[in-house]
């Protein structure tokens, strides 16, 4: 079955450049998402990459994505305080619901 | 347009009270996804609906859970008899055929 695994912390200073990782198992999933909570809110949309990419820039942030590892990373440049959240990866399934099956979420704090 | 809402926000409820949420999506998105998410795990899906018709239920969702969207639009999600173990956030999220997935903020429920 699918699995989205993610690193619960990071801790990064304002300015810094902010790696989050994620791996998952469903080598058919076409599409690869990251989500951003702030406390008591939704999630936001922050990026997606299509499988056949390895790489996707958008601003400050980047996609990373080794299709042979099954390894997603998120890079965040120039973090701000305001970046603090948590940050989930989802992989949509192949089949005709294409829900999304999300990781346990990545904790990020900005320290000024 | 305004994005999807839910209503309500917060929701306090005592074991064995049944309890109903709302989920306005996208004007003009044909699919609606229900997901809960407990304290600090990524959101899991629940069920969804293409147009008026529930297409996929995840095992989740047990008898006690009913989810409906009559006219293809709002959805509502009620629990009857309310556990503890329901405390959870339930985020709806919207899309148009298979795109990406924008969700709300979230009803936030606490059964006492």
């Amino acid at each position: 079955g699918e699995d989205v695994e993610q690193s619960l912390f990071l801790s990064v200073r304002e300015g810094d450049s902010s790696v989050i990782n994620c791996t998952y198992t469903d080598s058919s999933s076409t599409y690869l998402y990251w989500y951003k909570q702030e406390p008591g809110a939704g999630l936001q949309l922050l990026t997606y990459i299509f499988s056949n990419m390895d790489m996707k820039q958008d601003q400050r942030l980047t996609v990373l994505l080794n299709k042979k590892d099954k390894h997603l990373s998120l890079r965040i440049a120039d973090t701000q305080t305001g970046d603090s959240a948590i940050y989930f990866c989802a992989e949509r399934n192949n089949n005709a619901g294409n829900m999304l099956t999300f990781g346990g979420g990545t904790r990020l704090m900005v320290k000024p | 347009d305004t994005g999807v809402s839910q209503n309500p926000r917060h929701k306090i409820t005592k074991r064995g009270q049944n309890v109903t949420f709302r989920c306005d999506p996208i004007s003009e998105h044909n699919r609606l996804y229900w997901y809960r998410q407990t304290l600090g795990q990524g959101p899991e899906f629940l069920t969804y609906f293409q147009n008026e018709a529930q297409l996929e239920k995840s095992r989740l969702l047990s008898d006690r859970f009913s989810a409906e969207r009559p006219k293809g639009s709002f959805s509502t999600l009620e629990i009857q008899r309310t556990e503890q173990g329901d405390s959870a956030m339930y985020l709806c999220a919207s899309t148009y055929g298979s795109g990406t997935q924008y969700f709300g903020p979230g009803t936030r429920l606490t059964v006492l």
